[in-house]
């Protein structure tokens, strides 16, 4: 299996540029997130999915998009892009909800926004 | 807000030290606690989680209520150790987990 994939792996941004981080799991897990880790912030949650057509905001959610309309797929979009977005993101699903199941992470996407 | 305190950003110990990463969280309930790492070139990935009671690789952490605590030892550490470990803690949600700022182990040879 391979698990959560995340594209691109690398994307360099102009700023007010839009763009999708894709997210992919094939393991049937109904829970899905996006987090941001920044260096001395760690991660933080910035949107989150419990099942198909339904999302809730994090703790970051401003300028950030999602939407869920498969179990397998957590596009994250960016629809006017700002040099503070400049950002690893992490991509993680659970078979349940993350508080109480495992989280399974994707490699990450690492965003430069000039 | 749900806050998960890690005070140290660095920390460096020599192998076969013991080692203990700190970790405090601000919810008076009882949460949900986790400890991921991070090797290097290596995905994100759950060592160990209190309810579970289980060491893994040697790590064990226990909960302390009342000193709000999730504190990771392990009592000789070894180089493959080396890695960003970060404290999650649920805080009562069923579907946030709210991580600390990591703190990166250096085990010296």
């Amino acid at each position: 299996n391979a698990g959560v994939t995340q594209t691109p792996k690398f994307q360099v941004l102009k700023t007010g540029q839009s763009m999708t981080l894709q997210c992919a799991q094939d393991m049937n897990h109904e829970y899905m997130s996006w987090y941001r880790q920044d260096p001395g912030m760690g991660l933080r949650l910035i949107h989150y999915s419990v099942g198909a057509g339904i999302t809730d905001q994090g703790e970051v959610p401003n300028g950030y998009n999602v939407s869920r309309s498969t179990t397998e797929d957590f596009p994250l979009r960016l629809l006017s892009a700002a040099p503070s977005q400049t950002s690893v993101y992490f991509c993680a699903s659970s078979p349940s909800g993350g508080a109480f199941g495992e989280l399974f992470f994707g490699e990450g996407s690492r965003l430069t926004v000039l | 807000a749900q806050r998960v305190t890690q005070p140290e950003k660095l920390l460096s110990v020599f192998k076969g030290a013991p080692v203990e990463l700190k970790c405090n969280y601000s919810y008076s309930g009882s949460p949900e606690l986790f400890w991921y790492v991070q090797y290097s070139r290596q995905r994100l990935q759950l060592l160990l989680r209190h309810i579970s009671r289980e060491s893994i690789k040697g790590f064990t952490a226990d909960l302390n209520k009342g000193e709000t605590s999730f504190h990771l030892k392990k009592p000789f550490a070894q180089e493959e150790d080396s890695a960003m470990y970060y404290c999650a803690s649920s805080g009562g949600s069923n579907y946030k987990l709210t991580f600390g700022k990591g703190t990166l182990l250096t085990v010296n040879p």
